[in-house]
């Protein structure tokens, strides 16, 4: 059982480049979380989802886009990543969406130079 | 807007005394709050919660209190352990259905170092 798992770990991007963050959970969880924590803040949700084939933007969404095929995997992309896009990125699950405790990947460090 | 605020950066304990952290909020839409771990390079991992129904719950060495008159919570954590030694993050959340109800609100969290 491992939970929640990110590929990849680090990621180093330039400027207008593009990537995908794969984000993956066995616990059978309908609800998934991408959020992104930068130094001195707490983690601010991106976009999240409720159930497979369905997303929601968060707090954060612009220049983020999601997706969620299957059940256990939550893809976030960046489309022309941007200075600005450099963070650590989290992906979260939880049982149901409101009183659910969520689970978190490790992580992601993203910079953008 | 900041609504769920961790005033204190950094906090230090001696081993065996009592760590607490604090949290304040101003939604008064909250009314369902979590207490989570982070170690260095590690995903945040989920402590202990409560729900604005009560004012206190316990688990283990861990009790979170909650002063819904003041928007106020507390974790207390006795007695302290070098292990315990991360940054804690409170949220918040809306428990009910609706826009929103799903997001956590963080606070920007403490660092707690326990001094052996």
């Amino acid at each position: 059982n491992a939970g929640v798992t990110q590929t990849p770990k680090f990621r180093v991007l330039k400027t207008g480049q593009s990537m995908t963050l794969l984000c993956a959970q066995d616990m059978n969880h309908e609800y998934m979380y991408w959020y992104r924590q930068d130094p001195g803040m707490g983690l601010r949700l991106i976009h999240y989802s409720v159930g497979e084939g369905t997303t929601a933007k968060g707090e954060v969404p612009d220049g983020y886009n999601v997706s969620r095929l299957k059940k256990q995997n939550f893809l976030l992309g960046l489309e022309s990543a941007a200075p600005s896009q450099t963070s650590v990125y989290f992906c979260a699950s939880s049982y149901r969406g409101t009183r659910s405790e969520q689970y978190f990947g490790p992580g992601t460090r993203l910079t953008v130079t | 807007d900041q609504q769920v605020k961790q005033n204190s950066p950094s906090l230090s304990v001696q081993e065996g005394r009592i760590s607490i952290l604090n949290c304040d909020y101003t939604n008064s839409m909250f009314d369902y709050f979590l207490w989570y771990k982070k170690y260095p390079a590690e995903g945040p991992t989920f402590l202990i919660s409560i729900s604005s129904i009560k004012d206190k719950n316990e688990d283990g060495r861990f009790t979170v209190f909650l002063n819904k008159s003041a928007k106020h919570l507390s974790l207390h954590i006795v007695p302290s352990q070098p292990g315990d030694s991360a940054v804690y993050f409170c949220a918040a959340s809306r428990g009910h259905s609706g826009a929103g109800s799903y997001q956590l609100t963080f606070g920007k969290g403490t660092k707690l170092s326990v001094i052996p």
